[in-house]
């Protein structure tokens, strides 16, 4: 499979504990994204990576979030000191870079995260 | 006010039927616009940009009006695998030229025999 894959595609942990996703991006895509999505609402832009690079964090990302792409490959995102609002679906993409607007984003199939 | 607003339905039409979808949005500044579309426990997939000249891709045609900032899909002859929820999207471009999609909350449609 040559798309975006994420892990762990369901996480359930206890309120206070920290967790951890991965994105594994498309191979040659130099962008990735992060996204929350709770339900009944649309996907929220989080942050954003240029390789390594990471060029923008939504005021959304509070200092419990921290997001890195170490090698410009593949990301994590780590949530510390879970939360119950922390419950949504965290959906990860990956582009490659255009002088366009219409630069074409890929999804993964998300971590869906439930704080107990 | 949301940045992009959508009826949230949820339409139900029987198949064959014409539905059409629209969403406005507050941010001028917006460069570039979509429809996405994503079905129960999915992804978000694009389904087509948007253009002010408008677009067709077989059965979907989207149209932008930026003096309005309004955004329309229309489905003609609607199919049972048409049922998802759309949502309207619009582009801006971030430091470093990464591109920030917002997202409407939308629209969900339901296609029935």
């Amino acid at each position: 499979d040559t798309g975006v894959s994420q892990d762990p595609r369901h996480k359930i942990t206890k309120r206070g504990q920290n967790v951890t996703f991965r994105c594994d991006p498309i191979s040659e895509h130099n962008r990735l994204y992060w996204y929350r999505q709770t339900l009944g609402q649309g996907p929220e832009f989080l942050t954003y990576f240029q390789n390594e690079a990471q060029l923008e964090k939504s005021r959304l990302l509070s200092d419990r979030f921290s997001a890195e792409r170490p090698k410009g490959s593949f990301s994590t995102l780590e949530i510390q000191r879970t939360e119950q609002g922390d419950s949504a679906m965290y959906l990860c993409a990956s582009s490659l870079a255009f002088a366009t607007t219409n630069e074409k984003l890929f999804f993964g199939s998300g971590t869906q995260l439930s704080v107990l | 006010r949301k940045e992009v607003e959508q009826d949230p339905g949820p339409f139900n039409v029987p198949e064959g039927a014409t539905v059409a979808f629209n969403c406005t949005y507050s941010n001028s500044a917006s460069q570039s616009f979509f429809w996405y579309r994503q079905d129960c426990r999915k992804e978000p997939k694009l389904l087509m940009s948007v253009y002010s000249s408008g677009n067709e891709d077989g059965r979907f045609t989207a149209q932008l009006n930026r003096a309005s900032q309004y955004i329309s899909l229309l489905i003609r002859d609607s199919k049972l695998s048409d049922s998802a929820t759309y949502l309207c999207v619009v582009n801006k471009i971030l430091t470093g030229g990464g591109n920030k999609l917002t997202f409407g909350t939308g629209t969900q449609l339901k296609v029935e025999l």
